[in-house]
């Protein structure tokens, strides 16, 4: 059966310093990966998806970024972060290919930026 | 661009009643309907996927139908038990993303 890790699970960092979030997926192959973002008081948001190695599409324009350096492993990074990059962030995958599939999602990691 | 409205955004029923909690989406071309469940400092566990070709599906107490043309989704539990007190949330998939309502929290009280 697919399993998909999160972690840290939660993480407390000043203004100002970088970031590293990192997501496995195991029991599958070239899954669609996705990083969404849920923030007080506001619905969950898409940050990014890949469909394959190193293949990244960002969807919203931010200090965020995402990369893909094996075929089961996402990674959210930030240089900078803000006091706005504190929320909960999710990773999710669905079956490679298709956008349609049915999405899994890990537990998540809560992130407070002071 | 897609908006989903979940209606209402916070419900209290006595254990055992069946009830109804609604979504709404804007743009009807989607592939499919999701309906998550997300306990309090959690993830999201999926409960109901809805393709765009099926009209409904059921999982145990849980029933969810999908009217595309109208844009609206129902996520209908029966019989509510306490252990089903959570954030219930639908997601309207227009092609890998899933835009996501703010959700409905449930409280079902013994």
């Amino acid at each position: 059966s697919q399993t998909i890790h999160q972690w840290p699970a939660t993480l407390v960092q000043p203004v100002g310093s970088p970031l590293s979030l990192e997501c496995t997926v195991e029991g599958t192959s070239n899954p669609n990966l996705y990083w969404y973002r849920q923030a007080a008081g506001r619905g969950l948001q898409l940050l990014f998806y890949s469909v394959g190695i190193g293949q990244i599409s960002s969807e919203v324009p931010q200090n965020l970024s995402a990369s893909r350096p094996q075929d089961r492993q996402f990674i959210l990074s930030s240089k900078k972060l803000l006091l706005s990059d504190s929320g909960f962030y999710l990773c999710a995958w669905t079956p490679g290919l298709a956008g349609d599939g049915e999405q899994f999602f890990g537990p998540g990691t809560r992130l407070t930026v002071l | 661009k897609q908006e989903v409205t979940q209606i209402p955004a916070a419900l209290s029923v006595p254990e055992g009643e069946n009830l109804v909690l609604n979504c709404s989406f804007t743009d009807s071309a989607i592939y499919n309907l999701q309906w998550f469940r997300q306990d309090p400092g959690k993830g999201l566990t999926s409960l109901l996927l809805i393709q765009s070709s099926q009209r409904e599906q059921t999982s145990g107490r849980l029933n969810a139908s999908l009217d595309k043309s109208s844009g609206r989704s129902t996520l209908y539990i029966a019989a509510s038990q306490p252990g089903d007190s959570a954030t219930y949330l639908c997601a309207a998939n227009s092609g890998y993303a899933l835009n996501f309502g703010k959700g409905t929290s449930l409280l079902v009280t013994p």
